[in-house]
Order: C-alpha cells, then sequence, then structure tokens
C-alpha cells in the first residue's frame, strides 16, 4: 500500500518561533496534498490543500501567513508554522492523493505530527 | 455545503458481539465517496471500508460492511465478531472530489 510519512513525529518548542513539518510520500507521487489538525478528543479539520506547483488553497479562518504551506515536489509537502503560540498545540496530520487511480479516491494519511508550544 | 454527522459520540460492545455505528451525510453532488476510517491511541488514520456512491451494492470488508442508505443520505458501519483491538475512535467522511469532510467521530469500547 500506499505509505506517506511525516517528521518529526513529535516537536516542543518555544514560543515565537518556526516549526516546520514534513511529509512524504514513499512510494508514488501525490499530486494533492491535504494539512490537517487535530485537537484532543475531536475530528479531523482540514487547514489546505496543495498541488504540486502551486499555491496552497487555506480554509476558512486559517490564517496563510501563519500556515506556510510549500509543496515543492509531487513527493514532498511541508507545512510551516510562524511564530508559533501556545494555541497552536495540537496534533498535524498531512494526507496524500494521487491522480493515477481517480476511481479509488483514497487519500493516504501520514502518522501525525504533535505539536507543543511552550 | 457538505456535512457528516455521527451522532453516537459513544458505543460499546463485547468481545465477539455486533455492534453498529450510524452516519449520516448531506451533500448535493451525486458522484461522491463515503469512507470508514479508524483511528486507534497511536493516531494513525486507517482506511476501514469506502463506498463509491453510484454502486449499490454494500461495500464489505471481512468483519466490516456497510448499510448505505443513498436516498436517506445514511451510511452506517457494521462490526461483525467485535475484538478488543476493534477499540478505537471511528470516523465517517465524505469525499466529493475535492477533500474529506469528516465526522465528529465515535468513540468505539471493546469490553471482554
Amino acid at each position: 500500500g500506499a505509505v506517506v510519512s511525516q517528521h518529526p513525529s513529535w516537536v516542543i518548542c518555544k514560543s515565537g518561533t518556526s516549526v516546520k513539518i514534513e511529509c512524504r510520500s514513499l512510494d508514488f507521487q501525490a499530486t494533492t496534498m491535504f494539512w490537517y489538525r487535530q485537537f484532543p478528543k475531536q475530528s479531523l479539520m482540514l487547514m489546505a490543500t496543495s498541488n504540486e506547483g502551486s499555491k496552497a488553497t487555506y480554509e476558512q479562518g486559517v490564517e496563510k501567513d501563519k500556515f506556510l504551506i510549500n509543496h515543492a515536489s509531487l513527493t514532498l509537502s511541508t507545512l510551516t508554522v510562524t511564530s508559533a503560540h501556545p494555541e497552536d498545540s495540537s496534533f498535524y496530520i498531512c494526507s496524500a492523493r494521487t491522480s493515477g487511480t481517480p476511481s479509488d479516491n483514497e487519500q493516504f494519511f501520514g502518522p501525525g505530527t504533535r505539536l507543543t508550544v511552550l | 455545503a457538505q456535512t457528516v454527522t455521527q451522532s453516537q459520540p459513544e458505543m460499546s460492545v463485547q468481545e465477539a458481539e455486533t455492534v453498529t455505528l450510524s452516519c449520516t451525510y448531506d451533500t448535493s453532488e451525486s458522484d461522491y465517496y463515503l469512507f470508514w476510517y479508524k483511528q486507534p491511541p497511536s493516531r494513525q488514520m486507517i482506511l476501514v471500508i469506502r463506498q463509491e456512491a453510484y454502486k449499490q451494492q454494500n461495500a464489505t470488508e471481512n468483519r466490516f460492511s456497510v448499510n448505505f442508505q443513498k436516498a436517506a443520505k445514511s451510511f452506517s458501519l457494521k462490526i461483525s465478531d467485535s475484538q478488543l483491538g476493534d477499540a478505537a475512535m471511528y470516523f465517517c467522511a465524505l469525499d466529493s472530489g475535492y477533500a474529506l469532510n469528516f465526522g465528529k467521530g465515535t468513540s468505539l469500547l471493546v469490553t471482554p
């Protein structure tokens, strides 16, 4: 099956610093990648959608200047949380979709990154 | 707008018994996909089962099956012969070509 990795799996940072999270599709080309945020005991909330080589599309209420998304290649997308604050502490999950099998329409999920901002 | 509603925040089932998790949805699209995902304590999202809206036959994957009622916009998940490893959060999700829209989830407890 298709594998998606995320790095780091957890990170602790000080308030005001920036943190970069990587999402990689290991054995397929991901034309579209998605970034989700999940608070404890809650569902996944879509933050943004990125297509390779294009600017990301952000969901309403998500600050594009705070959550920078780059999808520079077909196997890598990055999420940078700029000037992080304690309220940004959350679990961030990426997923990837390939255009190779449109009938499947399946997204493959990374294992997630736990961000704690002190 | 698309919505996915899971009305059962928590469910409990005894080992080896059968449990059904409910999900209703709303979409104006005619072509879409429905999914059930499992999220264990590790928080890795695991695809349990998928259903294409144009297929009338209910999807089945081993002990997992769905009851897809398109007119009623209902998509329930039945877990047969429940096992301790089935304990997790279960999310119903709708995809009509843009992105997944998740329900709030149902926490499933499996008792010995």
